[in-house]
């Protein structure tokens, strides 16, 4: 089990740029978290999805984000453009079902926008 | 909705010595409560959970956990830390009827020799 995958680990971009974050859940997990974590603000859920379909995007700081997960396999976070504020570590996070099924974090991408 | 309060942001403590790490939660439901370990430049880690049951609860790396309904507290322990568990640490809650997981602001354990 190659535990859930994450790329890049580490991003530096310009404000202005379209950023695009991946993310492979484990297999047979069928919900897929977005994360993004901060000194200011801690661990923030962005997003979910629960078989592939967005559960619960209010946690998306504005238009600028968007995330799908066109397969079970696979899930993409986007800031388009970035700022500054966005520079952040985004975590993907996996569980095989809602509830008490514990999550499985990846490594994170560290995104930095300059 | 839930919330969770980890009081301490930082906890120093000399190795071999016993630690607590506090967590509270509050939610008007029934909770499944969780702590997670963050190793530098790492995801998280699951640590131990609280589903049902027996309250206290035995995790790895010898930590341990117990549910106080009462006191809506979820506090950590470990009789005899090591230097290699210095880590942030997170408490969650989410509710039987799950909606999201919710974390605690972190807190974070320093061990010295």
């Amino acid at each position: 089990d190659a535990g859930v995958i994450q790329s890049p680990r580490h991003e530096v971009t310009e404000m202005g740029q379209e950023v695009t974050l991946r993310c492979k859940p484990i297999s047979g997990h069928n919900s897929l978290f977005w994360y993004r974590q901060t000194m200011m603000r801690g661990l923030e859920l962005l997003i979910y999805f629960n078989n592939n379909v967005p559960i619960d995007d209010s946690g998306m700081p504005e238009d600028r984000f968007s995330a799908k997960m066109p397969n079970a396999s696979f899930s993409t976070l986007k800031i388009q453009p970035s700022e500054p504020r966005d520079s952040a570590v985004y975590f993907c996070a996996s569980t095989l079902a809602l509830g008490n099924s514990p999550l499985h974090f990846g490594n994170g991408t560290r995104l930095t926008v300059t | 909705a839930q919330s969770v309060t980890q009081l301490d942001s930082q906890v120093p403590v000399f190795e071999e010595a016993p630690v607590e790490l506090r967590c509270n939660y509050s939610s008007s439901v029934s909770v499944y409560l969780f702590w997670y370990v963050q190793y530098p430049n790492q995801g998280l880690q699951l640590l131990l959970k609280y589903l049902s049951g027996s309250t206290l609860v035995k995790g790895i790396n010898g930590f341990e956990a117990e549910f106080n309904k009462s006191q809506t507290s979820f506090h950590l322990r470990k009789p005899s830390v090591h230097i290699s568990d210095t880590a942030e640490y997170f408490c969650a809650v989410t509710s039987t009827g799950f909606q999201k997981l919710v974390f605690g602001t972190g807190t974070r354990l320093l061990v010295s020799p």
